[in-house]
């Protein structure tokens, strides 16, 4: 079956930690997206990339980093510098040439800073 | 910036009772989606509107789109407890090509009572 595969599910990090949460998608999708959910408010966007080797800030890039080496990973980068990194991360992708922006998301990686 | 603004955040009805949930951007929008995730989940696609004043159907489910294409409503008639989870919508980001740069509104977390 096609679709997005996010891990860790959970992950634990101490402060001054760095951590890579890993995403792939099997649906031959162009455009990768890396969004941030706390409770209570709505999905904002950490990062996206359109094609391979090429990346966008979103909304809340600070303390993030990603790569796009190949079409069908998009692994983000927790940072140390985040501030405030416990959250919910939901990796998405979507079609490009039409007009749709249809995101499908992945089952999302749940990161508790201890 | 763009804000997209969605009421109410909590809502309970009991089951067999309607259920509307409110969407109001600050700017136009080329298009406006939808998306639900129900508890311990992921987002998951529900429809796309493109046209001024479109209105679609799905089942028990009705999508609106403004004539200003700023604001959208979905109505759930006589829910069931499948329905539980929040509603989300989602306005393209202002400018650029990539279609998957939304905007989510806070959501609206639908509880049903049997």
């Amino acid at each position: 079956d096609g679709g997005i595969t996010q891990s860790p599910k959970y992950l634990f990090r101490k402060e001054g930690q760095n951590v890579t949460l890993s995403c792939e998608q099997n649906l031959n999708h162009d455009a990768m997206y890396w969004y941030r959910q706390d409770p209570g408010q709505g999905l904002r966007l950490i990062y996206y990339s359109q094609i391979v080797n090429d990346f966008q800030k979103g909304d809340i890039a600070e303390g993030y980093s990603v790569s796009r080496e190949k079409k069908e990973s998009f692994p983000l980068t927790v940072t140390s510098a985040q501030k405030n990194p416990t959250a919910f991360y939901l990796c998405a992708s979507s079609r490009t040439g039409d007009n749709t922006g249809e995101l499908f998301f992945g089952e999302g990686s749940r990161l508790t800073v201890l | 910036g763009q804000q997209v603004m969605q009421i109410p955040q909590y809502q309970h009805v009991q089951e067999g009772e309607d259920f509307t949930t409110y969407c109001n951007s600050s700017t136009t929008l080329s298009n406006i989606q939808w998306y639900k995730q129900r508890p311990g989940g992921h987002p998951v696609f529900l429809i796309q509107l493109v046209k001024s004043g479109e209105v679609k159907k799905q089942k028990r489910l009705t999508f609106q789109f403004g004539e200003a294409k700023k604001n959208s409503s979905l109505h759930i008639t006589a829910t069931q407890t499948t329905d539980v989870g929040t509603y989300f919508c989602a306005g393209p980001k202002a400018g650029g090509t990539s279609y998957g740069k939304l905007t989510f509104g806070q959501g609206t977390i639908l509880t049903v009572h049997p």
